[in-house]
């Protein structure tokens, strides 16, 4: 099974400053690479997948870059809708499918 | 609107079944693969079965496999969980999820219902 590590556990960040969130692969994953957004007491929400493709309505200051073990998610300007749990999900193998443990953005 | 809409929780005893159900509207439910995704009260998310848009693949976490079947009715579009030899650590909050890809399936969730709590308790 594929361990997906995130960094850090918890992120304080001010409204307008940028937030960089950390996500390591124990093995390759190539760009099977995928963000998620949690708020509470809400399902998740796609933002990222393929490492670096927004989905679907997901605004532009939602970025991800990556590939391998070593994958970032940028929100470059952090608003007050953006505070959430976010977590990262490997695909490398179908049907083997793991999460990372998540971090947590609150308001600094 | 797409809408996955989860059913079927509730308290059940250790050692007991359990079937759950998730009944999608707003898209063409035979064109997607799909799955269930649990979360643990304020834990994190574990993805635990997925099957393809024609059920001919089917796919388990090994904390359910043996354990746990998953299904889906495509003339009534619904996706089904039957959960056997349920245990504590099975209780959770189930999400039934769309994969992104449609008929190839990616393996990643566009879409999520908003889930049921099963909670596993003597």
């Amino acid at each position: 099974e594929i361990v997906m590590t995130q960094s850090p556990a918890t992120l304080s960040v001010s409204p307008g400053e940028r937030a960089t969130l950390s996500c390591r692969a124990s093995q390759s994953v190539s760009s099977n690479l995928a963000w998620y957004q949690q708020k509470p007491g809400q399902a998740p929400r796609l933002l990222i997948y393929g490492a670096s493709t927004r989905a679907t309505g997901i605004p532009a200051r939602f970025s991800g870059s990556g590939s391998g073990t070593d994958f970032t998610l940028t929100i470059s300007s952090l608003q007050s809708v953006d505070f959430a749990v976010y977590y990262c999900q490997q695909y490398n193998n179908f049907f083997s499918l793991t999460f990372g443990q998540g971090t947590k953005v609150d308001i600094k | 609107e797409v809408q996955l809409v989860e059913s079927g929780g509730g308290l059940v005893q250790p050692g007991r079944s359990l079937r759950l159900s998730c009944a999608a509207s707003g898209f063409t439910f035979d064109d997607y693969g799909m799955h269930w995704v649990r979360q643990a009260p304020g834990k994190g998310l574990e993805w635990i079965s997925g099957i393809t848009w024609n059920s001919g693949f089917t796919g388990y976490a090994d904390s359910v496999k043996g354990r746990f079947t998953i299904s889906r009715d495509n003339a009534k579009k619904s996706l089904y969980l039957q959960m056997n030899s349920l245990r504590a650590e099975d209780t959770a909050f189930y999400y039934c999820a769309r994969d992104l890809g449609g008929y190839t399936s990616t393996n990643t969730f566009d879409c999520w219902g908003q889930g049921t709590l099963v909670a596993v308790s003597s």
